[in-house]
C-alpha cells in the first residue's frame, strides 16, 4: 500500500543507547521530515530533507541525527538515548514542498519510544 | 508563520454538520490555511487546504472569509469516526518549505 511506513511501531530503550527509527515511502516524494509530539504540546519538528543528499535542522534537533541517501528512506537515530526523548515520532513526506499537493503531508503512523 | 486560534473543543450529532472555525487574523498575504486531524494514537491526517477561495474535497469544505482572518472547516455530515483532534495550521505556500506548527486544535466529539 503506498504511503509512508514506520518501524518499529513500539521500543523502550535503556539510558545511553543508542537506535535507529525507519521511515520509508513510497509515493516518489521528495520532502520528508520527522517530528514528535509529547502530551499538550502539539507536534515538534526534529529534521526535515527537501531531497536525496539534503537535510536541515528543526526546532528541535539536539540529540538526534538524520542522513538521506535515497528518495524512499528517512531514518532518525538518535544517538544516546535520554528519558527526554520519550515521546511519539511521526514521519511525513509530500510531493510539494508547502505541503500544497492534493494529500498534502502524508504521515506515517509512529513510533512510541520509551527510554527508561 | 500566523498564529491560529481554535476553540478547545466542540460537539456535534452524528449525521449533522461538524463547523470548525479557526481565526487567523495575522495571516499574510502569501499563506496558506491547512486543516489536518488526529484520530486518537494516530499520525495526523491531511484534510483540505485554501488561499483566499471556499475549497471543497470528498472529506471537507473550507471556507476563508474575504479578509482571510478566519475560517471555518466544514464536515457535511459527520459519524463518530470524525471524533479527532482537529488541527488549523497556517503556512506559507509557494516553494518554500517549512515545518507545520501544530496549536492545540479543536478536540471535536461526535455523539450518537
Amino acid at each position: 500500500n503506498a504511503g509512508v511506513t514506520q518501524t518499529p511501531k513500539f521500543q523502550v530503550l535503556k539510558t545511553g543507547q543508542s537506535m535507529t527509527l525507519q521511515c520509508a515511502q513510497d509515493m516518489n516524494h521528495e520532502y520528508m521530515s520527522w517530528y514528535r509530539q509529547d502530551p499538550g504540546m502539539g507536534l515538534r519538528l526534529i529534521h526535515y530533507s527537501v531531497g536525496a543528499g539534503i537535510t536541515d535542522q528543526g526546532e528541535v534537533p539536539n540529540g538526534y541525527n538524520v542522513s538521506r541517501s535515497t528518495t524512499e528512506d528517512f531514518p532518525l537515530r538518535l544517538l544516546s538515548a535520554a528519558p527526554s526523548q520519550t515521546s511519539v515520532y511521526f514521519c511525513a513526506s509530500s510531493y510539494h514542498p508547502a505541503g500544497q499537493g492534493v494529500y498534502g503531508y502524508t504521515f506515517g503512523s509512529g513510533t512510541r519510544l520509551t527510554v527508561v | 508563520d500566523a498564529k491560529t486560534t481554535q476553540p478547545t473543543s466542540m460537539d456535534c450529532a452524528e449525521g449533522r454538520a461538524a463547523n470548525l472555525p479557526c481565526n487567523h487574523s495575522t495571516i499574510s498575504g502569501n499563506e496558506y490555511v491547512y486543516w489536518y486531524r488526529q484520530i486518537h494514537s494516530q499520525g495526523p491526517q491531511y484534510i483540505i487546504h485554501g488561499l483566499k477561495n471556499n475549497e471543497t474535497n470528498e472529506m471537507a469544505s473550507l471556507i476563508i472569509t474575504e479578509d482571510r482572518k478566519s475560517s471555518t472547516l466544514i464536515l457535511p455530515h459527520a459519524t463518530l469516526r470524525d471524533t479527532a483532534v482537529y488541527y488549523c495550521i497556517v503556512k506559507a505556500g509557494g516553494t518554500s518549505y517549512g515545518k507545520l506548527t501544530f496549536g492545540q486544535g479543536t478536540i471535536l466529539t461526535v455523539h450518537p
